[in-house]
């Protein structure tokens, strides 16, 4: 397994401000992940962090609006760029190690709330 | 895309009871995960299943991969109040390039009711 910490744990912000949300991992991982949870719903990716180069968005997700960066093999930041209250979200991190079936794990994700 | 149908959406039941939860797929998967997740907290893996047939045990919890590799279930015998949560299927692609996607279902809210 791994244990992962995120930080902040919550947070309230101002519309158009922008927040970033680290993600920390207790041991040396293959693939990261930003995922995003609004209210009352299930999990959709975001990007999977790449390390040395440019994340790999989704659909419907834009770097500009959530820039990634994973200088190494535990790190990785998520910003949410120019936020507004439609951002209010769980931002969540998550990793697996390596091989082709793998288990993937969460951190306790952070809670972010955009007035 | 890919979807996973969760069902079902929310059970209530009494404690002691068991519990029984699925999911569907409109293609193949090479890989079922199941999570729980508790209010405030991100969802922690419970069972991992990676070969149809497969049958896992983790506790009270048993979880199967299904033969045609497009769904899976999740049982809990005999349960108790800190059961209680959101418990979401995840399955992984055997499609090209998307191979490190997890598609999550729905969730299922469990409420046990002492």
């Amino acid at each position: 397994s791994a244990v992962i910490s995120q930080k902040p744990s919550r947070d309230i912000c101002q519309r158009g401000t922008s927040l970033t949300i680290q993600c920390q991992v207790d041991s040396q991982v293959t693939m990261m992940f930003w995922y995003r949870q609004q209210p009352g719903q299930s999990l959709t990716l975001i990007a999977t962090a790449n390390q040395g180069s440019e994340a790999t968005y989704e659909s419907g997700f834009v770097i500009d609006k959530f820039p990634i960066s994973r200088p190494n093999l535990t790190f990785s930041t998520l910003t949410v760029s120019n936020m507004s209250p439609e951002d209010s979200s769980i931002y969540l991190c998550s990793v697996a190690k390596t091989g082709f079936a793998y288990e993937q794990y969460f951190g306790p994700g952070t809670r972010l709330t955009v007035t | 895309g890919q979807q996973l149908n969760q069902s079902p959406q929310s059970m209530f039941i009494q404690e002691g009871e068991d519990v029984s939860m699925n999911c569907t797929s409109s293609s193949i998967f090479n890989t079922w995960l199941w999570y729980k997740q508790d209010p405030g907290e991100g969802p922690v893996l419970l069972i991992a299943l990676y070969k149809a047939g497969e049958l896992t045990s983790n506790g009270r919890l048993t979880a199967q991969f299904g033969i045609t590799r497009k769904d899976s279930f999740l049982n809990i015998s005999a349960s108790i109040p800190s059961d209680v949560g959101i418990y979401f299927c995840a399955g992984r692609s055997s499609l090209a390039g998307s191979a490190r996607q997890l598609t999550f279902g729905s969730g299922t809210q469990l409420t046990v009711l002492p």
